[in-house]
C-alpha cells in the first residue's frame, strides 16, 4: 500500500526552465513533508521540507508548494541547471508514535542544455 | 557530512550465505534506520532503532534481522541471502541535531549482489 504517490517517474527540462515534481498523500496524520535529492552513487540528501501549516516554503531556487485540502505537495526548481540532474524523492512523516518516513517512488530529473 | 559510514560499500555473495552490513555514526543520534532502494520502489524501510537494544520492523522486514548493542553501530543481517535481496542498502540517522526523528541523514549506501 503506497501512501505517498509521486509523479512523474522521469522528467526532462531545458536549462533555465522550471522543473515540477508532484506528490499526493492519503493519511491526514502526516505533518512533515521533506524532499530528498540523490545523485548517482550517493545517498539521498535532505533538500527542503515543509509543515502543513504553511502553503509555501522557498530556499534559493527550490520551492515547496503545499495544498492541504487536496493532500498534495510539489517541488518547484526554478532556473533549472544541469547540476540539478538527480533523482528526487518526496516523503511524509506522521507524528503518531512510530518514527518512520514514508517515501514516494522517486523522479529522475534530467536538465538538458 | 552527517558522520555516518557504511561497510562494506560493495559486496557480492552467494545464495544461502549469511551477510552482515554495518552502519556506524559518530554524532550520537538516537534513531537509526535501514532502507533498501530498488527501481520503481523508492526507499523502503527494513528495520529501525530508537535506542540501544530498541528496534522495530519496517515494511519489508522479512528475511532481515538487526542489532544495536551500542549507540554508534546498527547492524543489518541477512541470515540466508536470496537473489531478491539484491539491492542498494542505505542507513539513515536522526535525532541528535534537533531531537526530532524526522530529519533523517543518509549514509553512502552498500550495493549488495546475491548470485
Amino acid at each position: 500500500q503506497q501512501q505517498v504517490k509521486q509523479s512523474p517517474q522521469s522528467l526532462i527540462v531545458q536549462k533555465g526552465g522550471i522543473s515540477i515534481i508532484n506528490c499526493a498523500y492519503e493519511n491526514t496524520a502526516f505533518d512533515y513533508f521533506p524532499w530528498y535529492q540523490q545523485f548517482p552513487g550517493k545517498g539521498p540528501a535532505l533538500l527542503i521540507a515543509i509543515r502543513p501549516d504553511v502553503s509555501e516554503k522557498k530556499e534559493g531556487r527550490f520551492t515547496i508548494s503545499f495544498n492541504k485540502s487536496a493532500k498534495q505537495f510539489s517541488l518547484h526548481i526554478m532556473d533549472s541547471q544541469p547540476g540539478d540532474s538527480a533523482t528526487y524523492f518526496c516523503a511524509a512523516w506522521a507524528n503518531f508514535g512510530n518514527e518512520k518516513l514514508t517515501f514516494g517512488t522517486g523522479t529522475r530529473l534530467t536538465i538538458i542544455p | 557530512d552527517a558522520g555516518i559510514t557504511q561497510s562494506p560499500r560493495h559486496k557480492v555473495t552467494e545464495t544461502g550465505t549469511p551477510v552482515t552490513l554495518r552502519c556506524h555514526q559518530t554524532e550520537n543520534h538516537r534513531y537509526m534506520y535501514w532502507y533498501r532502494q530498488d527501481p520503481g520502489h523508492g526507499l523502503r524501510l527494513i528495520h529501525y532503532s530508537y535506542g540501544v537494544k530498541d528496534t522495530d520492523k519496517g515494511e519489508v522486514s522479512d528475511g532481515y534481522s538487526v542489532s544495536r548493542s551500542k549507540t554508534e553501530d546498527f547492524l543489518l543481517t541477512l541470515e540466508s541471502a536470496t537473489s531478491s535481496q539484491t539491492s542498494v542498502y542505505f542507513c539513515a540517522i536522526s535525532g541528535a541535531r534537533s531531537g526530532r526523528a524526522h530529519e533523517q541523514y543518509f549514509g553512502p549506501g552498500t550495493r549488495l549482489t546475491v548470485t
